[in-house]
């Protein structure tokens, strides 16, 4: 069964640097999403794509985050300069044009801050 | 908005024992309702959900959720758990008509033991 796949699993990184994190979607997929979850928090929603523009964010996502499909298959989430708290496991999540498809997500990248 | 309850962050059960995971929803609006579950080290898979008719949804793997309207609940439930049943469990809540968003709880995590 086609996956969501994230790259990397775990990434480390000091204050202030910039990260991306990659994922591919399932091919036939349109929407595409970014989720996060502090550890010991719940998981949240971040932001919506299609058709190669943002279609919702949340008050999370603000001006450090940016979400790009660089080419058909990647979809990147990049937060310019990262601080501690963000700290988190990140989900990408899909899913296909159709009412009500449910969302396949990703086994996610723990992202640390340090 | 809408919002979340899980009432268990911890459930340990024996093997072949019934289990039941609590979850309760807030919203305005009309809401549809799901499951997440996740294995460790995997992705978020959906487990069941509930968008209109019968009130009483299942699994393929033995769950059912039961939609309650007036007590505004969503409880998970299984009458014969296995070893691999070991998972965190999420309960999730959508406006209708806006399904990606999805607003999570904080999880249960079922521990089952031989």
């Amino acid at each position: 069964e086609p996956e969501v796949t994230q790259t990397p699993s775990h990434q480390v990184t000091q204050m202030g640097q910039e990260v991306i994190l990659r994922c591919v979607p399932i091919s036939n997929h349109l929407y595409f999403y970014w989720y996060r979850q502090i550890l010991g928090q719940k998981v949240e929603f971040l932001v919506s794509f299609y058709n190669n523009e943002i279609s919702e964010k949340s008050e999370i996502f603000d001006d450090q985050f940016s979400v790009e499909r660089p080419d058909g298959s990647n979809f990147t989430l990049k937060i310019r300069s990262t601080k501690l708290e963000d700290s988190a496991m990140y989900f990408c999540a899909s899913n296909p044009p159709g009412y009500n498809s449910p969302l396949h997500f990703g086994n996610g990248t723990r992202l640390t801050v340090t | 908005a809408q919002s979340v309850t899980q009432l268990d962050s911890q459930v340990p059960v024996f093997e072949e024992a019934p289990v039941e995971l609590r979850c309760n929803y807030s919203s305005s609006v009309s809401v549809y309702l799901f499951w997440y579950v996740q294995y460790p080290n995997q992705g978020l898979q959906l487990l069941l959900k509930y968008l209109s008719g019968s009130t009483l949804v299942e699994s393929i793997n033995g769950f059912e959720a039961e939609f309650n309207k007036s007590q505004t609940s969503f409880h998970l439930r299984k009458p014969s758990v296995h070893i691999s049943d070991t998972a965190e469990y999420f309960c999730a809540v959508s406006e209708t008509g806006n399904d990606y968003k999805l607003s999570f709880g904080a999880g249960t995590t079922v521990t089952v033991r031989a």
